[in-house]
């Protein structure tokens, strides 16, 4: 499984985007790039995920670079209810891995956004 | 709420007891995930079945067993309960791209 790189924690001001960094730059050709934050021990929820497009939804933007070694979460007006940690996590495509993708977490970002 | 339920949400028991965990996946989702997190740990992926089968196996204990069943829920057995078995138990459950998670079972053991 390819490993990611993440900043132990970030700050942001409330109202402003938050921009949270990815590497992963052993990620193979069938692997996706997701996204998940978890919120005070609650579980985590799923927040996006890309294979080398951009993507956007409701939630955030995801931002793959072209050689697919890092990505960027980007959320575009963070609030108070965003503080959480965020995980970036690479999975095998399911018809690829037997429909095993599991989801292995790393440390995350903790993002803090501030008033 | 992501339609992935876990019951018990909190559990207190003693050492060397034995505990089952559960999980009821939403309609449709095969694939069925068990992930522990210990205070200030991370999350570490234990097992996952698919379709009644175990596809993977993580950092699961031997004292540590699940089964998935015939209407896709699944269970988690915890045996020989430990101090350091003190944990939040995730189950996710799929149907291929994104994973849903449960709401977490508090397991504390005295």
């Amino acid at each position: 499984d390819a490993k990611t790189t993440q900043p132990t924690s970030m700050d942001c001001a409330e109202g402003r985007a938050a921009n949270l960094p990815c590497n992963h730059s052993t990620i193979s050709g069938n692997e996706y790039v997701y996204w998940y934050r978890q919120i005070h021990s609650q579980g985590p929820q799923y927040i996006i995920h890309g294979l080398k497009n951009n993507e956007t939804n409701e939630m955030a933007s995801l931002i793959i670079t072209e050689d697919r070694k890092s990505s960027t979460l980007i959320l575009p007006h963070a609030t108070l209810r965003d503080t959480a940690v965020y995980y970036c996590i690479v999975r095998p495509d399911k018809i690829i891995s037997g429909n095993t993708g599991k989801l292995i977490f790393g440390q995350g970002t903790t993002l803090q956004v501030k008033p | 709420d992501s339609g992935v339920t876990q019951t018990p949400k909190h559990l207190i028991t003693a050492t060397g007891q034995r505990v089952t965990l559960r999980c009821s996946p939403r309609s449709g989702d095969l694939s069925v995930y068990w992930y522990q997190q210990s205070l200030d740990q991370g999350l570490q992926f234990l097992i996952q079945y698919y379709n009644g089968e175990e596809r993977a196996k993580g950092n699961i204990l031997e004292r540590f067993s699940a089964q998935q069943f015939p209407d896709l829920h699944s269970e988690l057995n915890l045996s020989s309960l430990e101090l350091g078995d003190s944990a939040l138990y995730f189950c996710a459950a799929s149907q291929g791209v994104e994973a849903f998670f449960g709401q977490g079972t508090r397991l504390t053991v005295v």
